[in-house]
């Protein structure tokens, strides 16, 4: 089992949706939970991260943790052709830095 | 304020060879952490290094090194080139370990080996 798993896509949605990205991970002592954006050929870029069960909201973006089941979504309100990237889930192993992500799931957004 | 910044930010080279990758952390930063990241794939955690000090190493070959100089700045390794490597490699820095605090990723450098 991979420590942190999410569908690869593509996930379609049409301008102005929201688009639903899911990850779940199988460390239960994971505490800390990120999402990252990443344009192709581009590096990742932090725009979400939860620590906490329950919803964490920013701008058009909320993230939700639900650390009994296991799993981090992210919710992208009213999604615009720019969001369309790929969406990493990633969470913080113990006392360092090293961030497990998952292999993303590719979001595209159509007019 | 300068970020993450990475040197060569593209790279070519052959079976066998041998490859250095530079980083310069943001200033002030004293954690730099390598990923590899294959087309397709999440980035996998290569290095981490703190204060000179190695702190984590993932599941690479010993073809990989790396080591961190007294101003942060910090290099990566890779002998006898494989195919397999071709990647983005990407650096990561932060003020301290194990904080929560938001890792803060460079440009990469995109690796071919042919």
């Amino acid at each position: 089992q991979k420590e942190v798993e999410q569908n690869s896509g593509p996930l379609s949605v049409p301008e102005g949706a929201i688009a639903s990205l899911n990850c779940t991970y199988s460390d239960r002592g994971s505490q800390s939970f990120f999402w990252y954006r990443q344009y192709s050929g581009k590096s990742p870029e932090l725009i979400m991260s939860i620590y906490s069960n329950g919803d964490k909201e920013d701008g058009r973006f909320t993230a939700q943790l639900n650390k009994a089941s296991q799993y981090v979504s992210l919710l992208i309100r009213d999604s615009q052709p720019s969001d369309s990237a790929t969406y990493l889930c990633a969470l913080l192993r113990g006392d360092t830095d090293k961030l497990i992500f998952g292999t993303g799931t590719r979001l595209q957004v159509f007019p | 304020d300068a970020g993450v910044t990475q040197s060569p930010t593209h790279l070519i080279k052959t079976r066998g060879q041998q490859v250095t990758l530079r980083c310069s952390p943001i200033s002030g930063h004293k954690s730099v952490s390598w990923y590899q990241q294959v087309l397709g794939q999440g980035p996998q955690f290569i290095f981490q290094y703190y204060e000179k000090e190695e702190r984590g190493r993932g599941n690479f070959p010993d073809r990989f090194s790396a080591r961190q100089f007294p101003n942060y700045s910090s290099e990566l390794n890779v002998n006898a080139l494989l195919l397999g490597d071709s990647a983005l490699y990407l650096c990561a820095s932060s003020l301290v370990i194990g904080s929560n605090e938001k890792l803060f990723f460079g440009s990469g450098t995109q690796l071919s080996v042919l």
